[in-house]
C-alpha cells in the first residue's frame, strides 16, 4: 500500500506557483520522499527527491517539514505542459516504488 | 542521462498469441528493473521486480507463468505476455534502477497492448 496521502485534484493558474502537498506521517529514517509525474499516456517522469533537507532542481523545489511527516512540491511557474498526475512516494533507495492515486493537477490558462 | 526505452510503443495482437516487450536502459547499467501495469483511469500497479541474472519476484496475484520476465543483461529486460487475452489489454511500463546517481527508478515511455 502507498504510504502517502495526497489531495485527488488541484487547479493552478498558468504562470503561478503550484504547491502540491503530501502527507507521509509513517515515514521511517531511511526512506526518501520521491516525486514523479505522469502526463497522459506516458511513462512517469522523475521530478525530485529528498531525505530531510529541502531540494531544488531545474524542474521543482521540494520542501520537507522538520519532522519529515509531510512535504510540498513546488512548481514555481506552472505552464499548461505541467498538467499531469503527480505522485508523492516514500521509499528507501533500494526499495520498489509503489504508486498511490496521486494528485491530478490542472493548469488553467 | 538516465534514459529508459521500451519497444514496441504499441502492439495489437490476436487472442491466444504471445507478445514480447523490451525495456532498455540506454545510458546506465540497471541492476534492478521493474514492470508495472496501468489500466485506464487507474494508478500504476507493480507486477514484478527483476535483478540481473536472477529470477523475477512477482507481486501477489500476478501469474508468473503468464507474464514471463527475463533480465539477461544490465541493460535489457523483457516481459512476455503469453497466450494473451482481451483482459490483458493494458499499458505496460518498465522502470530501471542502477547505482550512484541512477539509484532512483527511471521509467520507460510505456507500451500500449491491445488484445483482440
Amino acid at each position: 500500500d502507498a504510504k502517502t496521502t495526497q489531495p485527488p485534484s488541484m487547479d493552478c493558474a498558468e504562470g503561478r506557483a503550484a504547491n502540491l502537498p503530501c502527507n507521509h506521517s509513517t515515514i521511517s529514517g531511511n526512506e526518501y520522499v520521491y516525486w514523479y509525474r505522469q502526463i497522459h499516456s506516458q511513462g512517469p517522469q522523475y521530478i525530485i527527491h529528498g531525505l530531510k533537507n529541502n531540494e531544488t532542481n531545474e524542474m521543482a523545489s521540494l520542501i520537507i517539514t522538520e519532522d519529515r511527516k509531510s512535504s510540498t512540491l513546488i512548481l514555481p511557474h506552472a505552464t499548461l505542459r505541467d498538467t499531469a498526475v503527480y505522485y508523492c512516494i516514500v521509499c528507501s533507495s533500494y526499495d520498489k516504488v509503489i504508486f498511490g492515486p496521486g494528485t491530478s493537477l490542472s493548469v488553467i490558462p | 542521462g538516465a534514459v529508459v526505452s521500451q519497444h514496441p510503443s504499441w502492439v495489437i495482437c490476436k487472442s491466444g498469441t504471445s507478445v514480447k516487450i523490451e525495456c532498455r536502459s540506454l545510458d546506465f547499467q540497471a541492476t534492478t528493473m521493474f514492470w508495472y501495469r496501468q489500466f485506464p483511469k487507474q494508478s500504476l500497479m507493480l507486477m514484478a521486480t527483476s535483478n540481473e541474472g536472477s529470477k523475477a519476484t512477482y507481486e501477489q496475484g500476478v501469474e508468473k507463468d503468464k507474464f514471463l520476465i527475463n533480465h539477461a543483461s544490465l541493460t535489457l529486460s523483457t516481459l512476455t505476455v503469453t497466450s494473451a487475452h482481451p483482459e490483458d489489454s493494458s499499458f505496460y511500463i518498465c522502470s530501471a534502477r542502477g547505482t550512484g546517481f541512477t539509484d532512483t527508478q527511471y521509467f520507460g515511455p510505456g507500451t500500449r497492448l491491445t488484445v483482440l
